[in-house]
């Protein structure tokens, strides 16, 4: 199984700061034939089901406000939140589609500061 | 606008069976693939098993030997049984879409259905 590692488990920061999630997969994400990387980022509300961002490392959902994105290849990848709001304050997962099982990180939980 | 809305017993014994429904509303199940993920109480996510409108099926190895998958296209559902329950079962349990080109990006899912295993 691909082991999914986020970091930092949880983080505060003051509204309109930036804030930055890392995750790292145990083998490399990234599939040789069309060059993508297969590596998903999902939003976490208390009480709701998780909610797409970011697919294929870098690609922003529809609806997904700017102030999200996604970067990285291999092995190593960063979600960032240019400017938090007090709607993000979340538990973000990363999840990897390379290969199945299919396999999400541990979560790491953004709060305002 | 596609929604899934599982249903459950809420409660199971230890050693039975679960069954659990994910009923597909304002869309239908084919040309998709369709997940089940569960989430103990303040825990992750786990990737159960998937289903193509095909019925090809994959399940995570954890889960392969108790899990078992299955469609019903005529009334627009897809299923999941879990036998042989223990306490480590109790989560809430999501059911998902897979995108059109790509099975696991989950761009749609239920409100989940919490299962609490206990005597």
């Amino acid at each position: 199984d691909i082991v999914m590692t986020q970091s930092p488990d949880s983080l505060a920061m003051s509204l309109g700061e930036r804030a930055t999630i890392n995750c790292r997969s145990s083998q490399s994400l990234l599939y040789s034939s069309d060059n993508k990387n297969y590596l998903a980022w999902y939003q976490q509300k208390p009480g709701q089901p998780p909610k797409v961002l970011i697919y294929w490392a870098s690609t922003r959902d529809s609806g997904v406000p700017d102030r999200f994105s996604g970067s990285g290849s291999g092995t190593d990848f960063t979600l960032t939140i240019s400017s938090l709001q007090a709607e993000d304050v979340a538990v973000y997962y990363c999840h990897q589609y390379y290969s199945t099982p299919w396999t999400f990180g541990q979560g790491t939980k953004v709060e305002i500061k | 606008q596609v929604q899934l809305q599982e249903s459950g017993p809420g409660l199971a014994k230890p050693s039975e069976t679960l069954s659990l429904t994910c009923s597909v509303s304002g869309g239908s199940i084919s040309g998709y693939y369709w997940s089940w993920i569960r989430q103990p109480p303040g825990k992750g996510l786990e990737w159960i098993a998937y289903i193509y409108y095909r019925g090809n099926t994959d399940y995570s190895p954890s889960l392969k030997s108790r899990a078992t998958i299955s469609l019903d296209t005529s009334k627009n559902q897809f299923s999941l049984k879990l036998t042989s329950l223990i306490a480590a079962d109790t989560a809430v349990y999501y059911c998902a879409r897979g995108t059109v080109t790509v099975a696991g990006i989950f761009d749609t899912w239920g409100q989940g259905s919490l299962v609490t295993v206990s005597s």
